[in-house]
């Protein structure tokens, strides 16, 4: 079983739609739960992070972390075709490596 | 604030050959990773140092792959010899500390093996 799953896509959305993006891992020893942007041919950016369980607004964007169920969201509103890109959930325990999903492709269609 | 620097962009090499990818982090950053990026996955650890010893290469190819950084500062990864599957995109990343802060990445080095 992979430490983190996450679906890959692609997504594809039109203008303005509200967007879930979504990741499950199996270590409960995660604290940080961190989402990366990459655009096509860059590296990954951070978008936000949350720290344990809650949720956390930026925005558009909102982090949602649900501990005892291991399942990480990211929500974007009123979606940009700028927000087009590859969303990656990457969870870790503080000090270690951290573990990327696969990547949700994501196109928003004006 | 220069971000992370890496050289070349695009390298394409035979197989059995050898290759070597440049890093140069942020300013004052102590920590530096390596990644690697298989089209269409999520990167992957390849190593970790905080200023010049190495925290985890646990997942680094060592009969293929080694990696220094230079007096805590500068990286070079290299591949030798290099296999068709090693063909992705190698991602420097750098951070203040490795403990919970943001990891900046660098644009990569695209790696094409044929």
């Amino acid at each position: 079983q992979k430490e983190v799953e996450q679906d890959p896509g692609p997504l594809s959305v039109p203008e303005g739609a509200i967007v879930s993006l979504n990741c499950t891992y199996s270590n409960s020893a995660f604290q940080y739960f961190m989402w990366y942007r990459q655009y096509s041919r860059k590296g990954p950016e951070l978008l936000m992070y949350t720290y344990s369980s809650g949720n956390k607004e930026d925005g558009r964007f909102t982090a949602q972390v649900d501990k005892s169920s291991k399942y990480i969201s990211l929500f974007i509103r009123d979606s940009q075709p700028s927000d087009s890109a590859t969303y990656l959930c990457a969870p870790h325990r503080g000090g270690s490596r951290l573990t990327f999903g696969e990547g949700t492709q994501l196109t928003v269609n004006p | 604030e220069a971000g992370v620097a890496q050289s070349p962009r695009y390298k394409i090499i035979e197989k059995r050959q050898s290759v070597a990818f440049w890093c140069n982090p942020i300013s004052g950053h102590a920590t530096l990773y390596w990644y690697q990026q298989i089209l269409g996955q999520g990167p992957k650890l390849l190593i970790q140092f905080q200023n010049n010893g190495v925290v985890d290469d646990s997942q680094l190819p060592k009969d293929r792959f080694s990696a220094e950084r230079l007096k805590g500062v500068d990286s070079t990864l290299k591949i030798q010899p290099a296999k068709l599957e090693d063909s992705a995109v190698y991602l420097c990343a750098s951070s203040v500390t490795g403990v919970g802060t943001e990891a900046f990445f660098g644009q990569g080095t695209r790696l094409t093996v044929v």
